[in-house]
């Protein structure tokens, strides 16, 4: 079945480092792939997505970019902000079928 | 609605008791989707629905957990015999499609099993 896996946490940078959390994943053709964000006492919300191969996905400074020949969908930003503290989940959906999400990344920016 | 709506936002219930869970998704969304979040966990898939039908009931951890849709729009998920272990945010998703549609989420029920 189709799987996400995404680097443990937690993270901690300080402000304006730059940031990568690894993404891979498992699946049968070629699913949508996305980056949702938790930010700390809120609902979880899309923050990018990509849904074919070489796309890349970018909203608030965030970028992620759809590999097919290495699986994979890794989520940066070139300066992170005390504001961008939050939990990050992969995803991804396939055509009928379910969105399957990864374990979550935590991150924490320190000032 | 503008958003996707869930009730009761929490609910505090004694082990044993049943429990029913109520999402409202965003007008038109024919996608259903109920997770189930534990304390400083990932999100675990429970059911999702496309209209009135689950073609998906993987998740659902025992058979003391069920779901239903009706009109293609509300959504219930009902514990019978809730346990300490289903302490959880349960939160429901819809979508306008399957394939590529964003997922829109509630803010979650927050269930308390004492």
């Amino acid at each position: 079945g189709n799987s996400v896996t995404q680097m443990e946490g937690p993270v901690t940078l300080s402000e304006e480092a730059f940031l990568t959390i690894n993404c891979t994943y498992t699946a049968t053709g070629y699913p949508s792939l996305f980056w949702y964000v938790q930010y700390p006492g809120e609902g979880l919300q899309l923050l990018l997505k990509a849904t074919k191969a070489d796309d890349k996905g970018s909203n608030k400074g965030f970028e992620a970019t759809y590999r097919k020949e290495t699986t994979s969908f890794h989520l940066e930003k070139g300066s992170v902000q005390v504001s961008d503290s939050a939990v990050y989940f992969c995803a991804l959906s396939g055509y009928g079928q379910n969105f399957v999400f990864g374990p979550g990344t935590r991150l924490s920016v320190l000032p | 609605g503008a958003g996707v709506s869930q009730s009761p936002s929490n609910k505090v219930t004694e082990k044993g008791k049943d429990v029913e869970l109520r999402c409202d998704p965003i007008s038109g969304h024919t996608a259903l989707y109920w997770y189930r979040q534990s304390l400083g966990q990932g999100l675990e898939f429970l059911i999702y629905f496309q209209g009135n039908s689950a073609p998906d009931k993987s998740g659902l951890p025992s058979d003391r957990f069920s779901a239903e849709r009706t009109g293609g729009s509300v959504s219930t998920l009902t514990i019978q015999r809730t346990q300490q272990e289903d302490s959880a945010v349960y939160l429901c998703a819809s979508s306008a499609t399957l394939n590529t549609g964003e997922l829109f989420f509630g803010e979650g029920s927050r269930l308390t099993v004492l």
